[in-house]
């Protein structure tokens, strides 16, 4: 099956720096990566939709220039957490779809963020 | 404004009956609908999924019924193991975004 991996898995830092997380799709090109992020107990909230070699596509309310997406590659996006602050802490998930599809999408297993 | 609502946080089930995981939503723009298993600490797994031109789908032990007159769709799992008992989130898209919108999740324990 298709395997999405995030790195790191786990991310501890002080308030003010940045962060950044991976996500690769280790067996497929992804044509359509997705950010998501969750709270304890809450859904995946969807915070932007990346092409390779194009713009994200930011959901209403989320910050674009605080969270910088990167889809530099068919398997390879990045989402940059600038400036983090302890509202920031919580759980970011990545997934990647192979196609025009984006039902078909692969999940990571997901980050999680402390920012102190 | 919550699309996508599955309105029971948790559920508990004795191994070998039925579970039953309701999720509602809102948007008749909605054709395509999913269901994912999620452990803490980890990425969502795809379970199944179903089109709105049909009203049942089946794949072993996990069939998803959709209802579209009434906005709802169920997953059943029969018969419930424990190593089913996880987080289940309900998602739609609609054709013309093919964003994923995702339910609250519900909690599922299968009891031994």
């Amino acid at each position: 099956g298709a395997v999405v991996s995030q790195h790191p898995s786990w991310v501890i830092c002080k308030s003010g720096t940045s962060v950044k997380i991976e996500c690769r799709s280790l067996d497929f090109q992804a044509t359509t990566m997705f950010w998501y992020r969750q709270f304890p107990k809450q859904s995946l909230m969807l915070m932007a939709t990346s092409n390779e070699g194009s713009k994200a596509t930011y959901e209403q309310g989320v910050e674009k220039d605080k969270f910088l997406i990167n889809h530099a590659s068919l398997t390879l996006s990045t989402l940059t957490v600038t400036s983090a602050h302890p509202e920031d802490s919580s759980f970011y998930i990545c997934s990647a779809s192979p196609g025009t599809m984006e039902e078909t999408q692969y999940f990571g297993p997901g980050t999680r963020l402390l920012v102190l | 404004d919550q699309q996508v609502k599955q309105n029971s946080p948790s559920l508990s089930v004795q191994e070998g009956r039925i579970s039953i995981l309701n999720c509602d939503y809102t948007n008749s723009m909605f054709d395509y609908f999913l269901w994912y298993k999620k452990y803490p600490a980890e990425g969502p797994t795809f379970l199944i999924s179903i089109s709105s031109i049909k009203d049942k789908n089946e794949d072993g032990r996990f069939t998803v019924f959709l209802n579209k007159s009434a906005k709802h769709l169920s997953l059943h799992i029969v018969p419930s193991q424990p190593g089913d008992s996880a987080v289940y989130f309900c998602a739609a898209s609609a054709s013309n975004t093919g964003k994923l919108i995702f339910g609250q999740g519900t909690t599922l324990q299968v009891k031994p």
